[in-house]
């Protein structure tokens, strides 16, 4: 089993609709999670943290968090078409050296 | 205040060659992470540099190895290159070993031919 496993996608939501991510996680890693966007031939860029259960929002962004499905979620709210782009789940592998794993990613596009 | 810099930005290479690749940390981080991305798939933790020593590895052949100097640079490098090295390299920094600060870099482009 991967330590991060997200679907593929794609995933396509009109323009203002709510796009719904997922991410489950195995037992190895830490409590530790994290939402990256990485559009076509960038790197990643940080949009969400979350370290505990339930919800954190920010702006449109929502991160929920349950340890006992092992799974996380992203919620985007008022979708535009400059979401489009690869959403990576990661996490941290809590052994010696905090390394940072990542999921495949899901790519969302937003229709206009 | 500089983020994390990495040079070159594309790169092409024969089959059977040797790359390093290079990374300059964000200001006051002196932990280097280096990934492996390809194309559709998501970032690939190859190692971890902190105090100049290789901390952590994932999952990739001796080919692949890395340096981290005292200013907390970093080199990757791989040698015998084939086909399927062919990626997007990042490299992310943070403040420490066990910080979750992680900042990436704009990555390499490396092309194998």
């Amino acid at each position: 089993q991967k330590e991060v496993e997200q679907n593929s996608g794609p995933l396509s939501v009109p323009e203002g609709a709510i796009a719904s991510l997922n991410c489950t996680y195995s037992d190895r890693v830490s409590q530790s999670f994290f939402w990256y966007r990485q559009y076509s031939g960038k790197s990643p860029e940080l949009i969400m943290s979350i370290y505990s259960n339930g919800d954190k929002e920010d702006g449109r962004f929502t991160a929920q968090l349950n340890k006992a499905s092992q799974y996380v979620s992203l919620l985007i709210r008022d979708s535009q078409p400059s979401d489009s782009a690869t959403y990576l789940c990661a996490v941290i592998i809590q052994d010696s050296s905090y390394k940072l794993i990542f999921g495949s990613g899901t790519r969302l596009l937003v229709r206009p | 205040d500089a983020g994390v810099t990495q040079s070159p930005t594309h790169l092409i290479k024969t089959r059977g060659q040797q790359v390093t690749l290079r990374c300059s940390p964000k200001s006051g981080h002196d932990t280097v992470s280096w990934y492996q991305q390809a194309l559709g798939q998501g970032p690939q933790f190859i190692f971890q540099y902190y105090e100049e020593e290789e901390r952590q590895r994932g999952n990739f052949p001796d080919r692949f190895s890395g340096h981290q100097f005292p200013n907390y640079s970093s080199e990757l490098n791989v040698n015998a290159l084939l086909l399927g090295d062919s990626a997007l390299y990042l490299c992310a920094s943070s403040p420490g070993q066990g910080s979750y600060g992680y900042t990436f870099g704009s990555g390499t482009r490396l092309t194998v031919v």
